[in-house]
């Protein structure tokens, strides 16, 4: 079984950066991480969830929401078997629990971590 | 607001069908497969249906998933009193080039 677990959340000013990870184990010889396609998904207080964005096996492009889109970029590290977040120029709008996701063929999140949270305030 | 449309809030008793909504456009559910989350307060969501009606082994078979046109439906039946739990639709949208989700629907066992 698939287990995602993120990390490096906090409090952040508005206009600071973040960087949350994400460790996926459980992965197998026939489905390795390095072929997996990654997203970030978060879910701001009092609201519905909300993709970020997703990365694809290396070499491929990744895709970005409109409201992160130029402030956020995801990379993975399959040597350590990794996706990470980088949140620069954070808005007080993007407090939320990220959550790491595993996607599935026809983009179904099949695996979720347990959530960071990030919340920006002056 | 969301790209794809539920009602806020669903109910039934115990042991009754329960149907929750999801509405969207050409770009989204009418040409890309619906998928459907359990969300509980506090946890992780849980994958519940992909591929429009298709569950993962762990799911019970008292949950169901359809599609036709540019709308797709969960469907409980047996209601039990640990469903009470937000429910999410979503899928890819062409138009986007992302995943849309609906706002969710609460739903309540009285």
């Amino acid at each position: 079984e698939v287990q995602l677990v993120e990390s490096g959340g906090g409090l952040v000013k508005p206009g600071g950066s973040l960087r949350l990870s994400c460790a996926a184990s459980g992965f197998t010889f026939n489905s390795p991480f390095s072929d997996a396609w990654m997203s970030w998904v978060r879910q701001a207080p009092g609201r519905g969830l909300e993709w970020v964005g997703r990365i694809r096996p290396i070499g491929g492009p990744t895709h970005y929401a409109a409201p992160v889109q130029g402030r956020f970029s995801i990379s993975r590290d399959d040597s350590k078997n990794t996706v990470s977040l980088q949140m620069d120029s954070l808005k007080v709008d993007d407090t939320a629990v990220y959550y790491c996701t595993w996607v599935g063929v026809e983009n179904w999140f099949a695996s979720w971590g347990q959530g960071a949270l990030v919340s920006v305030s002056s | 607001q969301s790209v794809l449309t539920q009602p806020p809030s669903a109910s039934g008793t115990p042991g009754q069908r329960v149907i929750i909504s999801c509405s969207g456009s050409s770009s989204n559910i009418g040409s890309n497969s619906v998928h459907w989350y359990q969300h509980l307060p506090g946890t992780a969501p849980k994958l519940l249906i992909y591929s429009n009606n298709r569950r993962p082994s762990r799911v019970p078979d008292r949950f169901s998933g359809s599609k036709s046109g540019t709308s797709a439906s969960l469907a409980i039946s047996g209601l039990q009193s640990e469903d009470e739990a937000d429910y999410y639709c979503s899928t890819w949208d062409d138009s986007l080039n992302g995943v849309v989700f609906g706002g969710g629907t609460k739903l309540t066992a009285l």
